[in-house]
């Protein structure tokens, strides 16, 4: 099993929408989550951190769900320009160096 | 502030070549990483650095190698350059143990060996 797996997509949805994706992490003791964008040919971009608590930013909203091991990001009011790969990030014990784990990413695709 | 820059931005090696890439930053951060990133797959450590002078195995560093002579620069080597290694090479770099996790990206360099 990988240790973090993220639905590949590609989601394809119109404009406007709603739309959330969940990423899946294998290890319990995982101390800190991120949300990376990457735009087509560009290099990853962090877009939130993940709190316990969940944590918004605009039409973002990060969620971290312990007791079943997943993070979610949810984008509402959806725009042409979150069209990117959504990449999720964990970070086994704190401040690591090395165990920042990325997962494969979910392509994003918003329609007009 | 640059952030972190990569050399060169795109390369084509014969097989057997050797090159370097470098990786600056001017953010003055302890830790500094190579991934390499290929179709369909997450980006995958290669090797990593905490500080001047010290460098470490990722998950994936046969045939790389590494060295951190200057705490703002990050060089990766190939010695005899393999098909296999065309790919996607991104430098990133973090604060260290005291500040945060987030990690900051250069734009990449672009590796075709034929």
């Amino acid at each position: 099993r990988k240790e973090v797996e993220q639905d590949p997509g590609p989601f394809n949805v119109p404009e406007g929408a709603t739309v959330a994706f969940n990423c899946t992490y294998s290890n319990s003791a995982s101390q800190s989550f991120f949300w990376y964008r990457q735009d087509c040919r560009k290099e990853p971009k962090l877009l939130m951190s993940v709190y316990s608590s969940g944590n918004e930013d605009g039409r973002f909203t990060a969620q971290l769900n312990r007791a079943s091991q997943y993070i979610s990001l949810l984008i509402r009011d959806s725009k042409l320009s979150d069209s990117a790969t959504y990449l999720c990030v964990v970070n086994p014990w704190y401040s690591s160096a090395s165990k920042i784990i990325f997962g494969s990413g979910t392509r994003l695709s918003i329609r007009p | 502030n640059a952030g972190v820059t990569q050399t060169p931005k795109f390369r084509v090696l014969k097989t057997g070549q050797s090159m370097t890439l470098l990786c600056a930053q001017d953010m003055n951060h302890e830790y500094m990483y190579w991934y390499r990133q290929d179709p369909g797959m997450g980006l995958r450590l290669i090797h990593y650095s905490v500080g001047e002078g010290t460098t470490a195995k990722g998950e994936v560093p046969d045939g790389y190698n590494v060295s951190r002579l200057k705490k703002q620069n990050f060089l990766l080597g190939l010695e005899s350059a393999a098909p296999s290694q065309t790919s996607v090479y991104f430098c990133a770099s973090r604060e260290g143990t005291s500040g945060g996790d987030e990690q900051f990206f250069g734009p990449g360099t672009r590796l075709t060996v034929l």
